[in-house]
């Protein structure tokens, strides 16, 4: 079945560091690719998306480009902030319609002044 | 846009006991979906509606889990003789469209506790 894999956290950081998580899938169509993110004691909300290969979805100073052939959909930022810090989960969607995400187990971020 | 709202934001319950969560999901948005998060989880699907059909149901939906939307506008979801393993974040979402690039929009869920 579909699957997302992520890479383990905490992931600490400096205030103004380079951010990279990495967000490899697994799916059997050709999925559409997301990013969420959890601020503490918050819902869901869309980070960033791509719907295709090469595509490259950005909001915020986050970007992630859609690599089929490594399948492979990593988030970055050039400069995070304190106010980055929350955790990251990146999902997928396969087949058109009905079929909900399936996320990965998430990437908590912090970030230090 | 109001967002998708959920109730109770917290709801602490004894072993045995029967819970109910309700969400209210974004107006024009069709799609509706529960999905459970436990600590250092990423969200697991339970089930989705269509309008008013329940269309998929996850494994994880037990039989003391039941979901419902009667009008194709607010869900409930119940789970009956609550177990310490379901204590959990239950998370709504509800979509707009049909297309596999359509987003999930979350509400800031129910957080349950089972003593």
């Amino acid at each position: 079945g579909d699957s997302v894999t992520q890479m383990e956290g905490p992931v600490t950081l400096s205030e103004e560091a380079f951010l990279t998580i990495n967000c490899t899938y697994t799916a059997t169509g050709y999925p559409s690719l997301f990013w969420y993110v959890q601020y503490p004691g918050e819902g869901l909300q869309l980070l960033l998306k791509a719907t295709k290969a090469d595509d490259k979805g950005s909001n915020k100073g986050f970007e992630a480009t859609y690599r089929k052939e490594t399948t492979s959909f990593h988030l970055e930022k050039g400069s995070v902030q304190v106010s980055d810090s929350a955790v990251y989960f990146c999902a997928l969607s396969d087949q058109p319609g009905n079929t909900p995400l399936v996320f990965g187990k998430g990437t908590r971020l912090s970030v230090i002044a | 846009d109001t967002g998708v709202s959920q109730d109770p934001r917290h709801k602490i319950t004894k072993r045995g006991q029967n819970v109910t969560f309700r969400c209210d999901p974004i107006s024009e948005h069709n799609r509706l979906y529960w999905y459970r998060q436990t600590l250092g989880q990423g969200p697991e699907f339970l089930t989705y509606f269509q309008n008013e059909a329940q269309l998929e149901k996850s494994r994880l939906l037990s039989d003391r889990f039941s979901a419902e939307r009667p009008k194709g506008s607010f869900s409930t979801l119940e789970i009956q003789r609550t177990e310490q393993g379901d204590s959990a974040m239950y998370l709504c979402a509800s979509r707009k469209g049909q297309g596999r690039g359509s987003p999930l929009h979350f509400g800031n869920g129910t957080r349950l506790t089972v003593t």
